[in-house]
């Protein structure tokens, strides 16, 4: 059983645009929701996090929205470059016990 | 500060063989887990490991096994290797073990069984 969802699985999104990956949990003990980048060939890497007592949380670029009520949060990447063409994947923790979803494929079209 | 380090990179074994994965955490930290990521997937927790001591174990057979030592670095093994085994196997580490904290990612070892 899959314990977070993530959508959608591609994404192409012009250079200077906005992309938006959404993931959804159920389980209501999680506490910890970071998003990783990965690139081919390499293990992923810290982006962003966030805890649920947190509705929004912005570093450069990068946001992430939480919405507690609804089990979901999002990651929204400002003005992507084609550098941000990576592996995106959202993750939830609880007790340090992580679950990934299954990852989006994000294309930045120079 | 060096990251995660794992070793070794790559490595090609064939069915039925064992393998020993090896992973270094970052200085100060003392939690270690395991994933396994199979081409086009997200990672899947294997095994958490704190104060060397095993705090979770994820949906893998007893194939799988792992340990952590004095020096907080941990070996992951697997025996009676299968065709499906082949896949990026990563290391993360922590600072806690037991509240949900960053958790830093090593470059993982790709295993291919054949």
């Amino acid at each position: 059983q899959q314990q977070v969802k993530q959508s959608p699985q591609s994404l192409i999104v012009q250079k200077g645009g906005i992309s938006i990956i959404n993931c959804a949990y159920e389980n209501t003990a999680f506490d910890y929701f970071p998003w990783y980048q990965q690139f081919p060939g390499k293990g992923p890497a810290l982006l962003i996090a966030i805890r649920p007592d947190v509705s929004e949380k912005k570093e450069g670029r990068f946001t992430i929205s939480f919405n507690k009520s609804a089990k979901q949060f999002s990651l929204h990447i400002m003005d992507s470059q084609p550098g941000d063409s990576a592996t995106y994947f959202c993750a939830a923790s609880t007790g340090n016990q992580f679950y990934f979803g299954t990852g989006t494929s994000l294309t930045v079209i120079p | 500060d060096a990251g995660v380090t794992q070793s070794p990179t790559h490595l090609i074994k064939t069915r039925g063989q064992h393998v020993t994965l090896r992973c270094s955490p970052i200085s100060g930290h003392k939690s270690v887990s395991w994933y396994q990521q199979v081409l086009g997937q997200g990672p899947q927790f294997i095994f958490q490991y704190y104060e060397k001591e095993e705090r979770g174990r994820g949906n893998f057979p007893d194939r799988f096994s792992a340990r952590q030592f004095p020096n907080y670095s941990s070996e992951l093994n697997v025996n009676a290797l299968l065709l499906g085994d082949s896949a990026l196997y990563l290391c993360a580490s922590s600072f806690s073990g037991t509240d949900s904290h960053e958790q830093y990612f090593g470059p993982g070892t790709r295993l291919t069984v054949t």
